[in-house]
């Protein structure tokens, strides 16, 4: 399979506690974006990447969040100092700039439960 | 920023009929790009149709079609002849073709299909 794929799927921690999810993006895409999705909203976008550099970070991106993409292939999004309110949904999304390839593929995302 | 409007939280239809969900956006740009994606119960979210701004004509994808009606900034997908897997949560999206590289998505309308 080809896809998109992240991991962990599911993820339960401590609040205080640091996590990091992965993403693997369709090898052929140079564009790769974090959303996060809150129960009963649609995603909302968190960052992207063109190949290895960080373009764009939304306003939602705090401090305590980082995601980088060291080698332009896959990336991986840390959460420090996890706090109730980071209990969500992460999706990742890849998509290619060749042509006019607009459409954005998602993963299956990583459920994040901060306790 | 971009609004994407779903003004429909739920809707159900019988199998076999027909469907529409409604979308409205906000923009100044003139290019752009629309798209519904669908995301069935715990499984990842999947591009249903495309809409790119400087097409007049609407797009189909099989019994998926949408209304694009550009002055009015209104995108509704019509799903002919329901089948129990269109059951899902139904996101409406826009994209700028020249500022930014965001996906701004509304909040879902969650379709049922009733046997």
């Amino acid at each position: 399979d080809t896809g998109v794929s992240q991991d962990p799927r599911h993820k339960i921690t401590k609040r205080g506690q640091n996590v990091t999810f992965r993403c693997d993006p369709i090898s052929e895409h140079n564009r790769l974006y974090w959303y996060r999705q809150t129960l009963g909203q649609g995603p909302e976008f968190l960052t992207y990447f063109q190949n290895e550099a960080q373009l764009e970070k939304s306003r939602l991106l705090s401090d305590r969040f980082s995601a980088e993409r060291p080698k332009g292939s896959f990336s991986t999004l840390e959460i420090q100092r996890t706090e109730q309110g980071d209990s969500a949904m992460y999706l990742c999304a890849s998509r290619t700039t060749a042509g006019r390839q607009e459409t954005q593929y998602f993963g299956p995302g990583t459920r994040l439960l901060v306790l | 920023a971009q609004t994407v409007t779903q003004s429909q939280p739920e809707m159900s239809v019988q199998e076999a009929e027909t469907v529409t969900l409604s979308c409205t956006y906000d923009t100044s740009e003139s290019d752009y790009y629309l798209f519904w994606y669908k995301q069935p119960p715990s499984r990842q979210m999947i591009l249903v149709i495309r809409q790119e701004a400087y097409k007049q004509q609407n797009a189909t994808e099989n019994r998926f079609s949408v209304n694009f009606q550009k002055a009015a900034k209104s995108f509704s997908l019509k799903i002919s002849d329901s089948q129990l897997g269109d059951a899902a949560m139904y996101f409406c999206a826009y994209r700028s073709a020249n500022t930014g590289n965001q996906f701004y998505f509304g909040t879902g309308t969650s379709l049922t299909v009733i046997p």
